[in-house]
């Protein structure tokens, strides 16, 4: 079955970094993209962007341009999110999500998120 | 950018009753490219609807999507007690991709 496992939660200092990894089975990841989605507490859904894990190309959402990076690791099957400069507005619960079929898609399978608080 | 526009904010219904949930679009989402999500606290969002009317794998079909262009709709038909939740909407027919603010319906 198709499984989207997301690393542990993380609390990180203003200014600092943090790498978020999303581990997949049950598929060959290659075949897939892979979206990264943020959600902050008690607010709804944000998407950040996207990668394909068979070439490594991203779209980064706007306003994040420059500060995130997704990449991926297909030897062991797991796609990365880095953001960087990490502000209090970061704090939210990250998770990454298959597109269901080709590059305009809906997401049909999500990791169970990961928490990442900033707070000095 | 494609904005969402969910309504109600908040929808109050007992088990059993008809949900209606409307999302609008801010221009014309391509070739019905709608989704519709269920998220209950502390868990992922789960895929219900796509394009616009197409059920998920083990979406119980009580769960019904419609519409087009710009006005899409999702109805429960008998609320059952697990479907008390938030419901979002999401156009991905162009990028970025986006997501409606989100539908709470809750027990009355």
């Amino acid at each position: 079955q198709v499984q989207l496992v997301q690393s542990g939660a993380e609390v990180k200092k203003p200014g600092a970094s943090v790498r978020v990894s999303c581990k997949a089975s049950g598929y060959t990841l290659t075949s897939y993209y892979m979206h990264w989605v943020r959600q902050a507490p008690g607010q709804g859904l944000e998407w950040m962007g996207l990668i394909n894990p068979s070439g490594g190309s991203t779209n980064y959402a706007q306003k994040l341009q420059g500060r995130v990076t997704m990449t991926r690791d297909t030897s062991s099957s797991t796609v990365y999110m880095e953001l960087s400069s990490l502000r209090s507005e970061d704090t939210a619960v990250y998770y990454c999500a298959r597109g269901h079929s080709g590059y305009y898609s809906e997401f049909d399978y999500w990791g169970q998120g990961t928490l990442v608080t900033v707070s000095s | 950018e494609i904005v969402l526009t969910q309504s109600p904010g908040t929808l109050s219904l007992s088990p059993g009753e008809r949900a209606t949930l409307s999302c609008r679009a801010s221009q014309s989402v391509s070739s019905s490219y709608l989704a519709w999500y269920q998220q209950k606290p502390g868990q992922a969002p789960r895929l219900l609807i796509y394009g616009a009317s197409s059920r998920a794998t083990g979406v119980p079909d009580r769960f019904s999507g419609s519409g087009s262009g710009t006005d899409f709709t999702l109805t429960i038909s008998r609320l059952e007690p697990e479907d008390f939740a938030v419901y979002y909407c999401q156009q991905y027919g162009s990028s970025p991709w986006t997501f409606g603010q989100g539908t709470k319906v809750e027990i009355k």
